[in-house]
């Protein structure tokens, strides 16, 4: 079936330095993604979002990439601070046959940052 | 500030003791969803509502409803709680299904 999957369970990175969170999506005809960050008991936040028709889209301190000849997502972080630790979750919105669209989940990435 | 409400944020209940989940929104969205959320993995959808309309996921057993008397509050209802159903429920809102969702923080469910 269709899914969205992470490379790195477990993401540790020292404060201060870029982070690069990846993100590979198996559904081509997908238009819409989102990364969320979640922090240990607390509900998904979302971060940023971007749109098949980009292939870059930066907020503050983030940046989200695109390839969709790969079906590649990435998530950067600069400068990282101990509070982006949490686990990250790409979504990809793709529409399903009952005519919605639903978020589909990939596994998350835990970032955890040192000092 | 608009935002997604869920109550209790911690629930316990005993097992075959149903138990109800709640949650509001002040984004005045058409679309509200549940999720199960286990530890350590992503969450999974359970059912949405767009508006009235009711869609359940095909995997989603009998023993999860939900309702949605009004705009503003989506219900969980678990009626016969397993040990296998503790676990975070997530509620989200949307515009419409095509765009972002906004979770609420969650509550937290034990069965004893």
């Amino acid at each position: 079936g269709e899914s969205v999957g992470l490379h790195l369970p477990t993401l540790s990175v020292q404060e201060g330095d870029n982070s690069i969170i990846n993100c590979a999506y198996s559904n081509s005809a997908s238009d819409y993604f989102i990364w969320y960050k979640q922090e240990s008991g607390k509900g998904p936040q979302f971060i940023i979002d971007i749109r098949s028709n980009m292939d870059k889209r930066q907020g503050q301190r983030v940046t989200v990439l695109l390839n969709k000849t790969v079906k590649h997502l990435s998530l950067q972080i600069a400068a990282t601070q101990p509070g982006d630790s949490a686990v990250y979750f790409c979504a990809e919105n793709t529409e399903f046959s009952g005519g919605y669209n639903k978020l589909i989940f990939g596994a998350g990435t835990r970032l955890a940052v040192h000092p | 500030d608009a935002m997604v409400i869920q109550n209790p944020r911690y629930q316990v209940t005993q097992f075959g003791k149903p138990v109800t989940l709640s949650c509001s929104q002040t984004l005045n969205h058409n679309v509200m969803y549940w999720y199960q959320q286990k530890s350590s993995q992503a969450p999974k959808l359970l059912f949405h509502y767009y508006d009235k309309d009711f869609n359940n996921e095909a995997d989603t057993p009998d023993n999860f409803q939900s309702r949605r008397p009004n705009t503003s509050f989506c219900f969980l209802d678990i009626r016969s709680p397993g040990l296998g159903d503790a676990a975070m429920y997530l509620c989200a809102t949307s515009t419409a299904e095509a765009e972002t969702q906004y979770f609420g923080p969650g509550t937290r469910l034990l069965v004893l």
